[in-house]
């Protein structure tokens, strides 16, 4: 079964930095494109970021261009989510979904970031 | 980059079907065949149903269906049953290697 366990969330201040894991299993995170995509409190989805299997290729969305940085460790599955200079707007439960290249095919359960002073 | 255009609402009574459009550009939608949907109860994660415009995951029901004409794409469920009452969200590829969602439909079964 996969499973993918997102971790790091919290309260931040604005400009301040998080760092989200993502814990995958239950299938070959070395071979799977994965994204993370986020969605603000009552609002709709949003993707954030992508990253291929071997880690030379990543894409952001612009509202965090600059700001946020993916990276995975395929030898330990696992997916992470670098934020810095983080907005009120940031705040949102951020999702590590797991598909290929343009499709999210499995989802964490999320984990809620606050930007707030 | 703006959403997705998607109807805020649609409803219909159980065994009726309902088609639940999503409107691009010719930068995404109508450039490329990767046009995904999205089910979302509420306080759950999303799940898949339909990909690269009209294929459905293993274990998804046959009463969801895709398609697509030009820059507008479309979900479609037959036989709505009470469990569809959900919010239902359409994405795709883009011409900038970016993925963008559409601004999610809320579905309710009367």
């Amino acid at each position: 079964e996969v499973q993918l366990v997102e971790s790091g969330g919290g309260l931040v201040q604005p400009g301040g930095s998080l760092r989200l894991s993502c814990a995958a299993s239950g299938f070959t995170f070395s071979t799977s494109w994965m994204h993370w995509v986020r969605q603000a409190p009552g609002k709709g989805l949003v993707w954030v970021s992508r990253i291929n299997s071997d880690g030379t290729s990543t894409n952001y969305a612009d509202s965090v261009k600059g700001r946020f940085n993916i990276s995975r460790d395929n030898a330990k599955d696992t997916l992470s989510l670098q934020m810095s200079s983080l907005r009120a707007e940031d705040t949102a439960v951020y999702y590590c979904a797991r598909g290929a290249s343009a499709r999210f095919e499995h989802w964490g359960q999320g984990i809620l970031v606050t930007v707030s002073s | 980059q703006s959403a997705l255009t998607q109807p805020a609402s649609v409803s219909g009574s159980p065994g009726q079907s309902i088609t639940i459009s999503c409107t691009g550009t010719s930068s995404d939608v109508g450039a490329y065949n990767y046009v995904s949907w999205y089910q979302q109860h509420p306080g759950k994660a999303p799940k898949l149903l339909i990909f690269d415009v009209n294929k459905r995951p293993s274990g998804v029901s046959i009463r969801f269906s895709g398609s697509k004409s030009g820059n507008t794409a479309s979900l479609t469920i037959s036989g709505l049953q009470a469990e569809d009452e959900a919010d239902y969200y359409c994405s795709s590829y883009t011409s900038s290697s970016t993925l963008i969602f559409g601004g999610g439909t809320k579905l309710t079964v009367l």
